[in-house]
């Protein structure tokens, strides 16, 4: 089945700092989500990318849908102590079967404050 | 913000107990799901549904069984739970056509 590399695996980072992550995959996707989760609770939907090249901003968080339809990246801006949680990326792909999501393996995000 | 309900969100259960994760949506969402998460890793796809009486197998194999007699309800069921058993089930739904699928907080089943 398909799969997507999610990066980094984990990162520590001091309030304040910017966050940027990333999946990239061997196949194409038609669209892309963001979701946070934070522990013992369903993901959220933070960011949702339909076209290539589109660029999506909600409040310190950017996520970008890559040109080749293959990888998305999100940041983060100014960190702040409750952004904390895991981030997964996932894609759904292009080939009409769009009730399922492929999801990355998360991203786990630490605040320092 | 979405309206999806997962009962009971923490449930530890006996070996060989049968067990009911309940589902409901209250967005009129035709397409509805179930996921499999252990603690820290990826989602798993178990179960989906296009429909009321439509339901299939998603990517990870699964001993468990759902139904789908009406839109607003998805119900999951282990007819004799095991400990491999014991994992967070996450329910989610979306719109015919739509992309974007919204998950409920999950259920945290504990098989002892």
């Amino acid at each position: 089945g398909q799969q997507l590399n999610q990066s980094p695996q984990s990162m520590f980072i001091q309030e304040g700092e910017d966050v940027s992550m990333n999946c990239t995959s061997s196949s194409i996707f038609n669209t892309w989500l963001w979701y946070k989760q934070e522990p013992g609770e369903g993901p959220v939907l933070l960011i949702a990318l339909y076209k290539a090249g589109e660029l999506t901003s909600n409040g310190r968080l950017t996520a970008q849908f890559g040109i080749t339809r293959k990888d998305s990246f999100l940041n983060i801006s100014a960190s702040i102590p409750s952004d904390v949680g895991i981030y997964f990326c996932a894609g759904q792909d292009s080939g009409g079967s769009n009730y399922k999501l492929t999801f990355g393996k998360g991203t786990l995000l630490t605040v320092n404050p | 913000e979405a309206d999806i309900y997962q009962t009971p969100r923490y449930l530890v259960i006996g070996t060989g107990k049968k067990i009911t994760l309940e589902c409901s949506q209250t967005m009129g969402h035709d397409k509805m799901y179930w996921y499999q998460q252990d603690p820290g890793m990826e989602l798993h796809l178990i179960h989906y549904s296009y429909g009321v009486n439509s339901t299939e197998k998603g990517d990870l194999s699964s001993e468990s069984t759902v139904s789908r007699i009406r839109t607003e309800h998805f119900p999951l069921t282990l007819e004799s739970a095991r400990p491999s058993h014991t994992s967070q089930y996450l329910c989610a739904s979306s719109a015919v056509g739509g992309h974007t699928i919204y998950f409920g907080e999950g259920s945290w089943l504990t098989v002892v």
